[in-house]
């Protein structure tokens, strides 16, 4: 139980252009998603925390224009990086964690998207 | 959140145990020990968490000390896919809207 699936898992995109990742709770109701974005050889750093219905809370020194959050259902949330640039390459993981049997605060992963904007 | 100590780097053995330190010592009595992993390439994996008992799945076992201000996380038999950076996170507990804070972990090796 408790699976997360995230797609793609990798895109290349033109300098630019915009790009939607969709994480998808499949087996239970996500009441909280989460955004992180990993630069190589680096920890993940959070991006964002979405609850369902409601808009994202952005970290500081995220660009809520630039990364735009929709969690629109309990089950599906997406990020979509809006006129990427080569700097916003990177590895981008979304989790989730949820209520009912699932103890809380635990947070359920995606597989993660590597983003590359040439 | 309290901060969260770990060693840089470890070598295991395969087929031994994997004794993995975390030290928080400013763990407030709120808060629970947090147990992820990161496979090389992939999104976390929750491995085990706990407030101060000792705590055991079908993953891996956690002792945290009497006075909270340090845990073990143990891989009771270390296989070569259990090699991964670990974090310990330590993280109020009893919402479903915790922020987990990723330091840099400990690079765990196992070898044949």
């Amino acid at each position: 139980g408790a699976v997360v699936s995230q797609h793609p898992s990798r895109v290349i995109c033109k300098s630019g252009t915009s790009v939607k990742i969709e994480c998808r709770s499949l087996d239970f109701q996500a009441t909280t998603m989460f955004w992180y974005r990993q630069f190589p050889k680096q920890s993940l750093m959070l991006m964002a925390t979405s609850n369902e219905g409601s808009k994202a809370t952005y970290e500081q020194g995220v660009e809520k224009d630039k990364f735009l959050i929709n969690h629109a259902s309990l089950t599906l949330s997406t990020l979509t990086v809006t006129s990427a640039h080569p700097e916003d390459s990177s590895f981008y993981i979304c989790s989730a964690s949820g209520g009912g049997s699932l103890a809380k605060n635990i947070q359920y992963f995606g597989a993660g998207t590597r983003l590359s904007v040439l | 959140d309290a901060k969260t100590t770990q060693p840089p780097s470890m070598d295991c053995a395969e087929g031994r145990a994997a004794n993995l330190p975390c030290n928080h010592s400013t763990i407030s009595g709120n808060e629970y020990v947090y147990w992820y992993r990161q496979i090389h390439s992939q999104g976390p994996q929750y491995i085990i968490h706990g407030l101060k008992n000792n705590e055991t799945n079908e993953m891996a076992s956690l002792i945290i000390t009497e006075d909270r201000k340090s845990s073990t996380l143990i891989l009771p038999h270390a296989t070569l896919r259990d090699t991964a950076v670990y974090y310990c996170i330590v993280l109020a507990g009893g919402t479903s809207y915790g922020k987990l804070t990723f330091g840099q972990g400990t690079i765990l090796t196992v070898h044949p």
